[in-house]
């Protein structure tokens, strides 16, 4: 059973190209999420999706496009990458409004 | 900007002895999980905590919650080596379902 899985784990970019990150769960939850995580931040919410058809502004969505593909996948879109948008990026998933969240490994994105 | 906030920031201590870490929140919630991350991986559930609940035990681990206080805390006891990780508090708001705020975490570190 893979749970959440993110694409890429690393990736370098200089500022003002853009990439996608990808993620998929395979536990037919409804709601997913984008998460990013600073040295002393904590995890800061980015976007998330309550279900499929519906996506809604995190904490720091400022930079980032979200698109929910299907009931399984959630991508993130980093159009033109600034270097305030290096940090790991976790994707997760839940089965319910307050119940627990399932974490991917995260992808660690550099932007020079 | 952020809900919960973990107290100590870091916390050494001996395998075999007990571990506690404190969680404050601003906003009344619906109810509070804590999760833990090892290095370089992505974030654990641990347990959930409902807000008319004061006390939950999961094997070694026990939470508690205040919610006169807006305050939590997670005992570990019996520590082992493999403890060693950054342990999160999570807390939605009765305001905002599906968003769920973390703190900047708790670094435990279990010495052998």
């Amino acid at each position: 059973n893979a749970g959440v899985t993110q694409t890429p784990k690393f990736q370098v970019l200089k500022t003002g190209q853009s990439m996608t990150l990808q993620c998929a769960q395979d536990m037919n939850h409804n709601s997913m999420y984008w998460y990013r995580q600073d040295p002393g931040m904590g995890l800061r919410l980015i976007y998330y999706s309550a279900s499929e058809g519906t996506t809604d502004k995190g904490e720091v969505p400022n930079g980032y496009n979200v698109s929910r593909l299907n009931k399984r996948e959630f991508s993130l879109r980093l159009e033109s990458a600034a270097p305030s948008q290096t940090s790991v990026y976790f994707c997760a998933s839940s089965g319910r409004a307050d119940g627990e969240l399932f974490f991917g490994e995260g992808s660690r994105l550099t932007v020079l | 900007s952020q809900q919960g906030e973990e107290d100590p920031q870091a916390l050494s201590i001996q395998e075999g002895e007990n571990a506690t870490m404190n969680c404050s929140y601003k906003t009344s919630i619906n109810n509070l999980q804590w999760y833990r991350q090892n290095s370089g991986r992505g974030l654990v559930h641990l347990i959930l905590i409902r807000s008319n609940e004061r006390e939950k035990h999961s094997g070694r681990l026990r939470v508690t919650l205040d919610t006169s206080k807006k305050s939590s805390s997670l005992l570990i006891t019996a520590s082992r080596a493999a403890d060693t990780a950054s342990y999160f508090c999570a807390t939605d708001s009765t305001r905002e379902d599906y968003k769920l705020s973390f703190g900047a975490g708790t670094t435990v570190t279990v010495r052998a």
